[in-house]
């Protein structure tokens, strides 16, 4: 089963409001990255957390982990219409074989004009 | 710098017939997966190449399912017989070293419809 699990499921907000969408996991991870798609297009990286860190930002971006509760949130701050997409968040973990990626379920977000 | 090249973009075929997906990667880059994402999931792993030996295969269905990467440049994903399950976007990416923590580069993935 995939790693992890993305709640909600789908978001709908006004522009110029914040997102905010969590990501929960269920095993102990190296990394966590949020990837975002837009309808039809392949996944584009936004950011990634080390797991020894717990918030860091990116311009409009703000994510944090913690890793007792083994989940993330992925803020984004005055939205715009084209910040609709699916988001995704992604663990990773450093097995002897190589790093072992997971992807959760997704939250859909509109961002109403 | 150009991007992950996949094609086709979309294919149809009948249950039982064969089918192959066909990416290039960004230049330089030594590390590539093959992620099988159907439609309202995540992608799921299913082949991870460093150069051209296989790291990760865990979630292939072997007895179908078959990747290759010659060259350590492109690579090929095949499935011999697709079943309906097998419906969903085939999903390239990229990244320059086996390190942890590198971001991946997708391309726009190939949409599989098994009739």
């Amino acid at each position: 089963s995939q790693q992890g699990e993305e709640d909600p499921q789908a978001l709908s907000i006004q522009e110029g409001e914040n997102a905010t969408m969590n990501c929960s996991y269920k095993t102990s991870i190296n990394n966590l990255q949020w990837y975002r798609q837009n309808s039809g297009r392949g996944l584009v990286h936004l950011i990634l957390i080390r797991s020894n860190e717990r918030e860091k930002h990116s311009g409009r971006l703000r994510v944090t982990l913690d890793t007792s509760k083994k989940s993330s949130s992925l803020l984004i701050t005055a939205s715009r219409a084209a910040d609709t997409a699916s988001y995704f968040c992604a663990t990773e973990t450093y097995p002897n074989t190589g790093n072992q990626f997971y992807f959760g379920t997704g939250t859909s977000l509109t961002v109403i004009p | 710098e150009a991007g992950v090249a996949q094609s086709p973009r979309y294919k149809i075929i009948e249950k039982r017939q064969s089918v192959a997906f066909w990416c290039n990667p960004i230049s330089g880059h030594a590390t590539l997966y093959w992620y099988q994402q159907i439609l309202g999931q995540g992608p799921k792993l299913l082949i991870q190449f460093q150069n051209n030996g296989v790291v990760d295969d865990s979630q292939l269905p072997k007895d179908r399912f078959s990747a290759e990467r010659l060259k350590g440049v492109d690579s090929t994903l095949k499935i011999q017989p697709a079943k309906l399950e097998d419906s969903a976007v085939y999903l390239c990416a990229s990244s320059s070293s086996p390190l942890p923590g590198q971001p991946q580069h997708f391309g726009d993935g190939t949409r599989l419809s098994i009739l």
